[in-house]
């Protein structure tokens, strides 16, 4: 069956660090993975994708990365501040179906 | 442009009782979802619809019911609320141009339910 697995400890580290998290799945074939940012109260709110053939997607500060090897996803923050502590969400589509479905999501914690 | 519109923001029912979440967006979109979200559980798919007069059951379809009669709405029908529904629901929407793996989701600011 498929899955999609985030740890699901908190990640902590301080500010202007690197925030690495982590999105391992199973059984998505082709694969279309999402990160989402969701700040207690709300809705998620989409940052960026990354396709099977893409091995690395940037946006600002935000890096993502994709091994198929792996099955792996690692979601990278660089120089971090306060303002980014959230839960991020990764999700997988597969194919062209409406289908997105989410891991359990990572709660980061910036610190001053 | 209002993006994904839910409604009621909050809601208590009776066990037994039925209701009808509303969700509605304005561009355009051809994808839209329903997903509930309980505490150390994530984001958990109900159903979803890939256009008007389509749609599929997602992860926890049991116990919901949704239909599609135009591209802008998407309502949720609990027909009898058990206290296990208690959660908070959200209604997502993406573009449906192709390939539509481009693009990522809209979520609404979702819906509150208690079911006592």
């Amino acid at each position: 069956s498929q899955k999609i697995e985030q740890n699901s400890e908190a990640l902590n580290i301080q500010e202007g660090k690197t925030a690495t998290l982590t999105c391992n799945y199973t059984n998505y074939s082709p694969a279309y993975l999402q990160w989402y940012r969701q700040d207690p109260g709300r809705g998620p709110v989409f940052l960026l994708l990354i396709r099977e053939n893409e091995k690395e997607k940037r946006k600002e500060r935000l890096k993502v990365t994709f091994d198929t090897t792996l099955k792996q996803s690692l979601f990278h923050i660089t120089a971090s501040q306060p303002a980014d502590s959230a839960t991020y969400l990764c999700a997988l589509r597969s194919g062209n179906t409406g289908k997105l479905i989410f891991g359990q999501g990572t709660t980061l914690q910036v610190k001053p | 442009n209002a993006g994904v519109t839910q409604t009621p923001k909050f809601q208590v029912l009776k066990t037994g009782q039925s209701m009808t979440l509303q969700c509605a967006q304005d561009m355009n979109h051809e994808y839209m979802s329903w997903y509930r979200q309980d505490p150390g559980m994530g984001l958990r798919l109900i159903h979803y619809s890939v256009g008007a007069g389509i749609t599929d059951q997602g992860e926890v379809p049991n116990g919901y019911n949704v239909s599609r009669s135009t591209t802008e709405d998407f309502p949720l029908r609990l027909l009898s609320a058990a206290p296990s529904q208690t959660s908070v629901y959200f209604c997502a929407s993406s573009s449906g141009l192709t390939p539509p793996t481009l693009y990522g989701y809209t979520f609404g600011s979702g819906t509150r339910l208690t079911v006592v």
